[in-house]
């Protein structure tokens, strides 16, 4: 069965620190990328995607990930985070020969001190 | 205001009884999902529904029951027979195809007592 793995359950980084959040994600053929935040009482929304063409994407709020097709990883980056940064991140994977269904990772949780 | 719409927020109810979870989107899209969320356990998909009258079993089917009878409701039942029913319930949709976004609800947090 197909999986998506994020490799920290909680990161814990001081304002201005640089974030990057690891995410890979098992063989299944042709994949879109997609990476959610969820912030306390908020809805989860869309952070970016990746469906084809530039591996680096940049999404909202300073945000970007990289695909690398040889490693199966979508690492979600950004250089410098704020405290409304706080939040917990999930990685999801749609499979194309699959649907239009989501496997999500377990989600990492986000702590920044200011 | 274009959304998804999911009532209520939180719910109680006593075990053994089934409880029909809401969710409405006036997004006009096509495709509607649910998806439960356990603390360290990310979105695990339940059921979804890629056309009216049409829907698939996800990952964690069982104790669950959907129906799709128009475009913007997808209402799911957990039932009696769900083992471990409490949980936060998050409904989303998207245009359908696969590079579609998914959108999602507010959510239902559902306690069994």
């Amino acid at each position: 069965a197909q999986s998506v793995s994020q490799h920290n359950h909680h990161v814990i980084l001081s304002e201005a620190a640089s974030l990057e959040l690891g995410c890979n994600y098992s063989y299944g053929g042709t994949v879109n990328l997609f990476w959610y935040v969820q912030y306390p009482g908020q809805h989860l929304q869309l952070l970016l995607k990746y469906f084809s063409g530039d591996p680096l994407v940049k999404g909202i709020k300073g945000f970007e990930a990289e695909f690398i097709k040889s490693k199966f990883s979508f690492n979600l980056r950004k250089p410098s985070v704020q405290w409304s940064d706080t939040a917990e991140y999930f990685c999801a994977v749609n499979y194309q020969k699959a649907g239009t269904a989501l496997i999500f990772g377990k989600g990492t949780t986000l702590s920044v001190s200011s | 205001d274009g959304g998804i719409t999911q009532s209520p927020k939180y719910l109680f109810r006593k075990e053994g009884q089934n409880v029909t979870l809401s969710c409405e989107q006036n997004l006009n899209h096509d495709a509607m999902y649910w998806y439960r969320q356990d603390p360290g356990q990310g979105l695990r998909l339940i059921y979804y529904s890629q056309i009216v009258n049409d829907f698939q079993k996800g990952d964690i089917a069982e104790g669950y029951s959907v129906s799709r009878e128009k475009k913007e409701s997808f209402p799911l039942t957990v039932t009696s027979a769900q083992k471990n029913p409490t949980a936060f319930y998050l409904c989303a949709s998207s245009r359908g195809g696969p590079f579609n976004e998914q959108f999602f609800g507010p959510g239902t947090r559902l306690t069994v007592l």
